[in-house]
């Protein structure tokens, strides 16, 4: 158990809906990580925040969006969903200066 | 942009030795780390390097060449448990930024 928590674990959902993926890091740490991972893909960096501040942007789309609130806890909101938004989505933590990342069990995003 | 370099797969037999390979671009390196990840799990953390040479953690081990923007992942007495896809990963800049993530090397271990 990493100490990472996310959900909902499976999540299926009709194209055009907006869906919210919830991340509690583990306690203390101040650094949250989106990732999405596409079948037979690589980790793909969405966002960071540090702290309740977005620290560092990666390719994430304008229909998708974050936030981190002020008990660490972080959302990735995700709208007007298309079929190729189905992945796994993982949230990641980590404590300042620290080389590892913690990584949740992911949420499987099925778009129909 | 950043991009890493990793075989996207490799095979080898029970209880051999197996060395997966990761080259990256230099500017701004920080360090290299290793994750490992079961189909439908979560990466886990292996094994990090920001100086050259071998760090050893059991059966896995890493090496890092700074000069030559190259790193190795090297597994030794592999078992089935073994058979995995695994992760090279580095940051830049500093401890503090994301992990960028090569597409991973898929593992699989045979009797």
């Amino acid at each position: 158990d990493s100490g990472v928590t996310q959900t909902p674990k499976h999540l299926i959902t009709a194209t055009g809906q907006r869906v919210t993926l919830r991340c509690s890091p583990r306690s203390g740490d101040l650094s949250v990580y989106w990732y999405q991972q596409s079948l037979d893909q690589g980790l793909q960096f969405l966002i960071q925040y540090y702290n309740g501040e977005e620290r560092a942007k990666g390719n994430i789309l304008e229909r998708f969006s974050a936030q981190q609130f002020p008990d660490l806890h972080s959302e990735l909101n995700l709208s007007s969903l298309e079929l190729g938004d189905s992945a796994l989505y993982f949230c990641a933590s980590s404590a300042e200066m620290n080389t590892e990342a913690f990584f949740g069990q992911g949420t499987r995003l099925t778009v129909v | 942009g950043q991009s890493l370099e990793q075989p996207s797969e490799v095979t080898a037999v029970e209880g051999a030795i197996v060395q997966i390979n990761c080259t990256y671009q230099t500017s701004g390196f920080y360090g290299l780390s290793w994750y490992q990840q079961h189909d439908g799990g979560a990466p886990t953390f292996l094994s990090y390097n920001a100086l050259d040479g071998l760090e050893e953690t059991g059966r896995f081990s890493s090496f890092l060449s700074r000069s030559d923007s190259y790193g190795y992942l090297l597994l030794q007495e592999l078992q089935m448990k073994d058979s995995a896809s695994y992760f090279c990963a580095v940051r830049y800049d500093s401890g503090n930024t994301p992990l960028v993530f090569g597409k991973g090397t898929r593992l699989s271990v045979i009797a």
